[in-house]
This record gives structure tokens, sequence and C-alpha cells, in this order.
């Protein structure tokens, strides 16, 4: 059973416009999320996360969303740029699990100029 | 600095030889992790040492055999592996394994295993 899901494998998106990749989870003792970026033959990258108490927490050009009624999540990138062409994993961990960060599968995204 | 180095970058051994990765952070962080990942998938949870303590071992068979020195360093200790462990082996280190932002992990490039 398959506790994250990422149910889009890529996305294609035109340079400067927006990213939006989806994230879905069954566990409700989750309680922090993360996106990674993972370049190829390197190792993934944080990206920005959000605690269970907040719905939206923003970084610049990134900005995650957090429903926890409908346990999903969703990371949005504008405006896209060609560079954030990579591998974004959505992961969720738990205190009651701490250390054990349970990854989806990952969505290739690729930003088009 | 959020840095974690890993060597060596590749490492090509045969199934009878006995090897050694290594990890290491500078950040203070009492959490290390060791995952291995295959192409095309998410990264795979073998090792968690909290305090220089092995906390979590996800069932790892015995021919992988973990070591933490010191709160910075983390080995990986390789012997008579099977082709099938061929995968890139990532080492992460987080501020705690306390969960919430504690447990945000900073990842290392990975080394690039291929067992002949």
């Amino acid at each position: 059973d398959q506790q994250v899901k990422q149910n889009s494998p890529s996305l294609s998106v035109q340079e400067g416009r927006i990213s939006i990749l989806n994230c879905d989870y069954t566990n409700s003792m989750f309680d922090y999320f993360l996106w990674y970026k993972k370049y190829p033959a390197e190792g993934p990258t944080f990206l920005i996360s959000i605690s269970s108490i907040k719905d939206k927490n923003e970084d610049g050009r990134f900005t995650v969303f957090l429903n926890k009624s409908a346990k999903h999540l969703s990371l949005h990138i504008v405006p896209s740029q060609p560079g954030d062409s990579a591998v974004y994993f959505c992961a969720a961990s738990g205190r009651t699990n701490a250390g054990k960060s349970t990854f989806g599968d990952g969505t290739t995204l690729t930003v088009k100029p | 600095d959020t840095e974690v180095t890993q060597t060596p970058k590749h490492l090509v051994m045969g199934m009878t030889n006995k090897k050694s990765l290594k990890c290491e952070q500078h950040m203070g962080h009492r959490a290390m992790y060791w995952y291995k990942q295959k192409a095309k998938k998410p990264p795979e949870l073998m090792f968690v040492y909290s305090y220089e303590k092995l906390s979590i071992n996800e069932s790892v068979p015995s021919r992988f055999s973990p070591e933490c020195p010191n709160s910075s360093l983390l080995n990986l200790h390789l012997h008579a592996l099977q082709p099938e462990d061929s995968a890139l082996y990532l080492c992460a280190s987080s501020q705690d394994q306390a969960g919430g932002p504690a447990d945000t992990q900073y990842f290392g490039p990975g080394t690039r295993l291929t067992v002949l």
C-alpha cells in the first residue's frame, strides 16, 4: 500500500507558465510534508516544506498548498524556468515515525523554452 | 553550509570484494541516513543513525553494514554484494530524528555503485 502517491509521472509546461505538481497521501498520522528536486546523477535537494498546521507555505517562486481534509498537497512553481526541469519528489513524515520519510514515486517536470 | 559529501562518486566492485562508502556532514546534524535509489524510483530507506546509534534498520541484508564513527561521519561497508545491489547510494542528514522540521533531510550527491 503506497502511502504517498504522485499520480502524474511527467509534466511538461512552457517557460513562464505555472507548473502544478500534485501529491496525495493516505496516512492521517503524517504531519510534515516536503518537496525535493532531483537532477540526474545527483542527490535530491530540499525545496520547500509545510507543517500540517498550515495550509500554505511560500518561498520565492515556489508555493506548497496543503488540503488536509482531502489529504492532498500541491507544489506551484511560477513562473517556470527551464532550470526547473527535474524530478520532483513529494515526501511525508509523522512524529510517531520520525526519521522515516515516505516518498512518492516522483514527477518529471520538463519546462520548455 | 548545507553540504553533505560522499565518496567515492563511482564504485565498481566484484561480488567477492569488500568496499566502503563514506559520508560526511558538518552541519551539526545528529541524524544520518543511508538510502538506496534505483533508476526512476524514489529513495528507499536502509538505515538511520540518531546520536551515533543505529535507530532504524529497514531489514537490510547483512552484506550491507553501516557504521557511525562520530557525529559527522557515516560509513556503509559492503561485502559479497549481488549485481542487483547496483544502484545510487545516497547519504542524508537531518537536525534530529524528532519529526517535523527537524526531519528535513539534506542529501549528498550519492555514490553510483556497480556490482559485476
